[in-house]
């Protein structure tokens, strides 16, 4: 079946410029993460949704950043006035449920280059 | 922060060789899972063990599991050029307010020389 994807792949902006990264999970799946890959912080979480509701954001490092999710599929991460330290490969991923043993199934990601 | 530091770095070995990383990590987890990556992108999902599990065995691939000494090992038997890539552990914290979220490593980065 179909896995994560994500678009833009690639993603060349202005510092200053506003950024939105879209996230597609695999269908059914209830929970949707982000995360971020940076060379000097490694992978970092961003934000958890259960459905359509974010109960943890602990990790977007500033009020710039923000997420959303619609129908409980769909998520989309944005970035307001881009900085040059938001340079990174931004991943998503899902999971059929939280509890259990199962898995999450990341996205290839897209990387963001700030100028 | 970063909870889980993995050894070595970087490890480079031929091919047909087997190749081990160690990941350790600082509280108590509800499993803990390892993930290998190529080229700085998308993440492969390789096993998972449970925090009441020791070892398991998946294919060429064997992990421990050591929640006394809060480490990890990934043994890569006979490897192969394709193997290259960089891997992941990742720990499901305890008590992480139950989201499922999950703690990388640095890292290792694995070349198999053919």
């Amino acid at each position: 079946g179909a896995g994560v994807s994500q678009s833009p792949s690639n993603k060349v902006t202005e510092k200053g410029k506003d950024v939105e990264l879209r996230c597609d999970p695999i269908s059914g799946h209830t929970a949707l993460y982000w995360y971020r890959q940076s060379l000097g912080q490694g992978l970092e979480f961003l934000i958890y949704f259960q459905g359509n509701s974010a109960p943890d954001k602990s990790g977007l490092p500033s009020d710039r950043f923000s997420a959303e999710r619609t129908g409980g599929s769909v998520s989309t991460l944005t970035i307001q006035r881009t900085q040059q330290e938001d340079s990174a490969v931004y991943l998503c991923a899902s999971r059929y449920r939280l509890g259990g043993f199962d898995t999450q199934y990341f996205g290839p990601g897209t990387r963001l280059t700030v100028l | 922060s970063q909870q889980g530091e993995e050894d070595p770095q970087a490890l480079s070995i031929q091919e047909g060789e087997n190749a081990t990383m160690n990941c350790s990590y600082k509280t108590s987890i509800n499993n803990l899972q390892w993930y290998r990556q190529n080229s700085g992108r998308g993440l492969v999902h390789l096993i998972l063990i449970r925090s009441n599990e020791r070892e398991k065995h998946s294919g060429r691939l064997r992990v421990t599991l050591d929640t006394s000494k809060k480490s990890s090992s990934l043994l890569i038997t006979a490897s192969r050029a394709a193997d290259t890539a960089s891997y992941f552990c990742a720990t499901d914290a305890k008590g992480s307010s139950n989201t499922g979220k999950l703690i990388f490593g640095q890292g290792t980065t694995l070349q198999v020389k053919p």
